[in-house]
């Protein structure tokens, strides 16, 4: 079992703003990072730390955190936004990885 | 270009052997943490194993300690997934990734393209 909660799946309208949520103890410690992974691709990491976006991620992805939850938030979702969302961060002891079950996301 | 490129996966039977290698480009394999994820048919990913940047510390995922070990060459700019005693739910798609490891920060910032290893009779 992860020891990284998301909801299995998600949706939004077109154009309108939609929030992952990943929760668990480990990030009280750690930044939970971001991937987006389409069908038979590799995943891609789209957030990192506290709200960083690698080069070539659009601006419409957003990362927060509180407590120990952490959001991707997409500011006006695209179609090609439709996707897989895992995150991910070290586990408690600080020594393992960890991924969410991951988030479908839906774009209507 | 920084890359990275998997090999070795494919069909074999349960309790037999594997080893996959992912070959490092376009940057300074030395200097990173590598990591091989898998993701099984449908499944989410899991992450397997990583090894540090010299080799000294290496860390698995409980499912599969006593039965994959992690390796790497820096003069080859290799990383290496020795798999021992394989069970039909190692079945996956197996990634090497880069790992980005600042304070409170993990993040796999580069993968590969991924090798998949079947294991069924």
């Amino acid at each position: 079992s992860s020891e990284l909660t998301q909801d299995p799946a998600v949706s939004v309208a077109l154009g309108q703003t939609v929030r992952i949520t990943c929760q668990g103890d480990s990030l009280r410690s750690y930044y939970a990072s971001w991937y987006q992974q389409k069908p038979g691709q590799a995943p891609v990491l789209v957030i990192y730390g506290k709200n960083n976006r690698p080069s070539g991620i659009p601006d419409r992805f957003s990362g927060s955190s509180s407590g120990n939850t952490a959001s991707l938030t997409i500011t006006g979702a695209q179609a090609e936004d439709e996707a897989d969302y895992y995150c991910n961060s070290r586990d408690s002891s600080g020594n393992l990885v960890v991924f969410g079950g991951g988030t479908k996301l839906t774009v209507l | 270009e920084v890359q990275l490129v998997e090999s070795g996966g494919g069909l074999v039977q349960p309790g037999g052997s594997l080893r996959l290698s992912c070959a490092a480009s376009g940057f300074t394999f030395s200097s990173y943490w590598m990591s091989w994820v898998r993701q099984a048919p449908g499944k989410g990913l899991e992450w397997v194993a990583n090894i540090k940047q010299d080799g000294s510390e290496k860390y698995y995922v409980d499912s599969v300690k006593g039965r994959f070990t992690i390796s790497r060459d820096n003069a080859k700019n290799s990383l290496y997934l020795q798999m021992n005693s394989l069970r039909a739910e190692d079945t996956a798609v197996y990634y090497c990734a880069r790992e980005m490891v600042r304070m409170a920060i993990h993040a796999f910032d580069i993968w590969g393209q991924g090798t998949m290893v079947t294991v069924s009779s």
